[in-house]
């Protein structure tokens, strides 16, 4: 099983759609979550963190379930600027030393 | 603001040759990360470093090396460079508490192999 696993995708929605993407992890030592965004031939970019309590950004909202080792993305309202490919990451272990990432799920907006 | 530079943006290196790939940080990070993504595979550690002169093996670690002789520099070394090591190469930062903060990423390195 690999430690991180994210919707295979692709996802193509239309401009103003609501989409939701989820990731779960297997290491249940992991202490803390992320979500990137990667823009094609470029490098990762942090989106978000995600705690515990969820968190929103904007249009962007993070959700952690610890005991389901589940993490999910939302996006609400769609833009054209949202098409990227999506990260779901997780510190991998006890020390803090290493971030482990999820494959990535392409999302493209269309017009 | 953060800067973690990648030393090349293009690389084109022949079969056999030594490669070096360089990445420096400001950020005054302890660790740092050498990372290959490739399409279907996501993002897989190669080598990591936790402080100067320490580095520890990740999951892809053959073929490779690395040396951190000065904290804000990471070099990645392909002794003898092989068509199955075209790729891209990214290098990341973390702070010494990495457990609560996020990585940050050079601009990548495209390495290709003739």
């Amino acid at each position: 099983r690999k430690e991180v696993e994210q919707d295979p995708g692709p996802f193509n929605v239309p401009e103003g759609a609501t989409v939701a993407f989820n990731c779960t992890y297997s290491n249940s030592a992991s202490q803390s979550f992320f979500w990137y965004r990667q823009d094609c031939r470029k490098e990762p970019k942090l989106l978000m963190s995600v705690y515990s309590s969820g968190n929103e950004d904007g249009r962007f909202t993070a959700q952690l379930n610890r005991a389901s080792q589940y993490i999910s993305l939302l996006i609400r309202d769609s833009k054209l600027s949202d098409s990227a490919t999506y990260l779901c990451v997780v510190n991998g272990d006890n020390y803090g030393q290493n971030f482990v990432f999820g494959p990535g799920t392409r999302l493209s907006v269309l017009p | 603001d953060v800067k973690v530079t990648q030393s090349s943006r293009y690389l084109v290196k022949r079969t056999g040759e030594k490669v070096f790939l360089e990445c420096v940080q400001d950020m005054d990070h302890e660790n740092m990360f050498w990372y290959r993504q490739d399409p279907g595979l996501g993002l897989r550690l190669i080598y990591f470093s936790y402080d100067v002169k320490m580095k520890e093996k990740g999951d892809i670690p053959e073929g490779y090396s690395v040396s951190r002789e000065k904290k804000e520099r990471f070099s990645l070394i392909l002794e003898s460079a092989s068509t199955n090591q075209t790729s891209m190469y990214l290098c990341a930062t973390g702070g010494k508490d990495s457990k609560y903060t996020e990585a940050f990423f050079g601009q990548g390195t495209r390495l290709t192999v003739v």
